[in-house]
């Protein structure tokens, strides 16, 4: 089946501890991206990656960390995480082109 | 820029049509539309790109305007499944894929009642 698998699905974490939440895509797609969604605020993108070892920022992109080594994996790392980074995250792909993306499931992240 | 949705929420009785806006500050070069159900993710629905085009599926559809940086997404007559919220993402940009730097609207909140 065609997906995007984020891992994992509900985290919580204290102010400080480094963490990494998982993306992987099992379509082969060129183009990846992290979402935050929180109320009132819409999607937010934080970085995004056209292809391996290919990244750039979004709007949102404080606080957070980037690999694309390979095609299917984008990690999203926070390394010193602090409670404004609690929130809904998304972490979604498309192929080259002009097509829309596919979302993984979503990460809950509560920092206290 | 965050493009501009409005309305900001509907609520609409089973059967009755809709329009959702979206407009943007900056010159677009696509648009893209999704829905997003309580609890889910968000689901694409059509992307448009500059060259004034619509696009529709069943009875879901979609304008594009680039001269005056808008979008609207036409829902006629409604059906219970499309309650859900709906997103507009903008992208500038003009590169070789769309799906690169899209900003999205902070979404329409669409509820059907029956």
């Amino acid at each position: 089946e065609a997906q995007v698998t984020q891992n994992p699905r509900y985290l919580i974490t204290v102010t400080g501890k480094k963490l990494t939440v998982t993306c992987s895509q099992n379509m082969n797609h060129e183009y990846m991206s992290w979402y935050r969604q929180d109320p009132g605020l819409g999607l937010r993108q934080i970085y995004y990656s056209m292809n391996v070892e290919v990244t750039d920022k979004g709007d949102v992109p404080e606080g957070y960390k980037v690999s694309r080594k390979e095609k299917r994996n984008f990690p999203l790392i926070l390394e010193s995480p602090s409670p404004n980074q609690t929130s809904l995250y998304f972490c979604a792909s498309a192929p080259g082109g002009y097509y829309g993306y596919t979302f993984g499931s979503g990460t809950r992240l509560t920092v206290v | 820029q965050q493009p501009v949705q409005s309305p900001q929420a509907v609520i609409l009785r089973e059967g009755e049509d809709a329009v959702i806006n979206c407009s943007s500050s900056k010159a677009l070069y696509s648009v893209h539309w999704y829905r997003q159900k309580h609890g889910e993710a968000p689901v694409f629905l059509m992307i448009l790109l500059k060259g004034g085009e619509q696009k529709g599926h069943d009875k879901i559809s979609a304008s594009f305007n680039e001269k005056k940086q808008q979008s609207s997404l036409y829902l006629t007559a409604s059906q219970l499944s499309y309650s859900g919220t709906y997103f507009c993402g903008t992208e500038s940009g003009g590169s070789y894929s769309s799906a690169s730097k899209i900003i999205f609207g902070s979404g329409t909140r669409l509820s059907i009642r029956p």
